[in-house]
């Protein structure tokens, strides 16, 4: 089984509406992300925690929320979706224990991507 | 200016071919540099660190150069299953990691 899962995979949506990505990850990690990824930008940060209780903004949060229900679990909500926030959207995890030996050597594992499309 | 710089390519060599990526960072203050691979429409997955001394995986080779800011990543021997969009990520002061918008590789037959 992956380590990092995203549900769904697939998503075609209309403007207006309420969208749920989920994340989950069974490899014990304490931070978690959300980016997006759009052709010739590269990945930009939404939404990042470092525990249940930490939620940070990254660099585009407009027009996004998320909720870190368990250590395991970080969810992205868009809350009226719009067409520029068509984009292929990824959840990372990475491990404190990690950098804190090294600080700042944060290596982040990816799950499979969620590709949205709002109409 | 944006923080991390590659060349998107494509870059297209042959099988066996040495091909090399360089990458610029403008923050002075980060301390931590990677390159991730990213297969088309697949997740990025962490290819190697890139250490102040150079570091080399098999016949990938990463330099950092703090003076001038640049990360470079050599492959040697190329393969086809090389082809890929390599990522130059840079960790800024903090935890957030900057991501490069990639280079594109495609190793011919």
């Amino acid at each position: 089984d992956a380590d990092v899962t995203q549900t769904p995979r697939n998503r075609i949506t209309k403007t207006g509406k309420r969208i749920m990505l989920e994340c989950s990850q069974t490899k014990g990690h304490d931070r978690m992300y959300w980016y997006r990824q759009d052709p010739g930008l590269g990945l930009r940060l939404i939404y990042y925690s470092f525990d249940v209780k930490d939620i940070n903004k990254g660099e585009i949060s407009d027009g996004y929320s998320v909720s870190r229900q368990a250590q395991a679990k970080f969810s992205l909500s868009l809350e009226s979706a719009i067409p520029n926030q068509t984009a292929l959207y990824f959840c990372a995890t990475s491990d404190l224990r990690d950098s804190s030996l090294r600080p700042f050597t944060d290596t982040q594992y990816f799950g499979p991507g969620t590709r949205l499309t709002v109409l | 200016r944006k923080e991390v710089e590659q060349d998107p390519g494509p870059f297209n060599v042959p099988e066996g071919a040495t091909v090399a990526f360089n990458c610029t960072y403008s923050n002075s203050a980060s301390q931590s540099f990677f390159w991730y691979r990213q297969d088309c429409r697949k997740e990025p997955k962490l290819l190697m660190s890139v250490y102040s001394s150079g570091n080399e995986d098999g016949r990938f080779t990463a330099q950092l150069n703090r003076a001038s800011q640049y990360i470079s990543l050599l492959i040697r021997d190329s393969k086809l299953s090389d082809s890929a969009t390599y990522l130059c990520v840079v960790n800024r002061a903090g935890y957030a990691l900057n991501f490069g918008k990639g280079t594109s590789l495609l190793v011919t037959p």
